[in-house]
C-alpha cells in the first residue's frame, strides 16, 4: 500500500523566496504532522493536524511558516521569504488514530530545501 | 528543544556484533519509541516500548526501558551492513501525540 509521500523531495530556494512543501498521509490517517530535521540533527516538531483542525502549531519557528490542510487530507507547509536557517529537511508524518498517543507515526521521505 | 538524547553519537562494529545504543530523557512520558533512517529514506519506526514495560523484543532487537533513570536501551544483535544508518529515539509525553526525538545515533556496520 502506499505511503506517505511528499513533494517536491528537494528544493533550492534563493533567499527571501516563497516555498510551499507538500504532504499526502496515508489514505484515512487523521493525524498528520510537520517536523524539521536539521542536518545532523534530530527531526523537530512543528505543527499538528486532526483532520482539517490545527491543533497545536507551537513548533513553528516564526510567522514565516503556515501549514494547512484544508480537507482533511493533502497539507502544505508554506515558508515565506525564506532565509538560509530554514535549509532542512522536512518531514511529514502520519497516523491513523484520533488520540496520536497510541499509534504510531508513518513518516515520508522528506523534502530537502537548501536556501541560498 | 529535543528532549531525548542518544549516546554515543557514532558507533562502528563489524558484521556479526551486537550494537547497543542508549537513550535519555528529561520529562515522564507515555511511550518510547525508536526509529532508523537510512541515507535518501524518511524514518522508519522500529519498536514501541510503553512506560509501564521494561523490556521489548522484535526480531533482532531488544528495547529496555528505566523509567526510574529516565533511560532506554536499543541492542541490535548480530549486525549486519543493512543495519548502516541512524536511529534515533523519540518520547511521547501526553500532549497530542507530538514526538521529541534526540539527535541520533549513526550506526556503521562494516562488512
Amino acid at each position: 500500500g502506499a505511503g506517505v509521500s511528499q513533494s517536491p523531495r528537494y528544493k533550492v530556494a534563493k533567499r527571501g523566496q516563497d516555498v510551499a512543501l507538500r504532504c499526502d498521509p496515508i489514505s484515512g490517517h487523521v493525524s498528520l504532522f510537520w517536523y524539521q530535521q536539521a542536518l545532523g540533527q534530530g527531526p523537530e516538531f512543528l505543527t499538528y493536524f486532526q483532520n482539517e483542525a490545527q491543533l497545536d502549531k507551537s513548533g513553528l519557528p516564526s510567522d514565516r511558516f503556515f501549514a494547512e490542510r484544508p480537507e482533511g487530507s493533502v497539507s502544505t507547509l508554506k515558508i515565506q521569504r525564506t532565509q538560509q536557517e530554514d535549509s532542512a529537511v522536512y518531514l511529514c508524518a502520519s497516523s491513523l488514530n484520533r488520540t496520536p498517543q497510541r499509534g504510531e507515526q508513518f513518516f515520508g521521505p522528506g523534502t530537502r530545501l537548501t536556501v541560498l | 528543544s529535543q528532549q531525548g538524547e542518544e549516546d554515543p553519537q557514532a558507533l562502528s562494529i563489524q558484521e556479526g556484533e551486537n550494537a547497543t545504543m542508549n537513550c535519555s530523557y528529561k520529562t515522564s512520558i507515555n511511550n518510547l519509541q525508536w526509529y532508523r533512517q537510512n541515507s535518501g529514506r524518511g524514518l522508519v519506526h522500529l519498536i514501541l516500548i510503553r512506560s509501564n514495560e521494561r523490556e521489548k523484543h522484535s526480531g533482532r532487537l531488544r528495547v529496555t526501558l528505566d523509567t526510574s533513570k529516565k533511560s532506554s536501551s536499543l541492542l541490535i544483535t548480530a549486525s549486519r551492513a543493512a543495519d548502516t544508518a541512524s536511529y534515533f529515539c523519540a518520547t511521547r509525553g501526553s500532549t497530542l501525540g507530538r514526538l521529541y526525538f534526540g539527535r541520533g545515533t549513526q550506526l556503521t556496520v562494516w562488512p
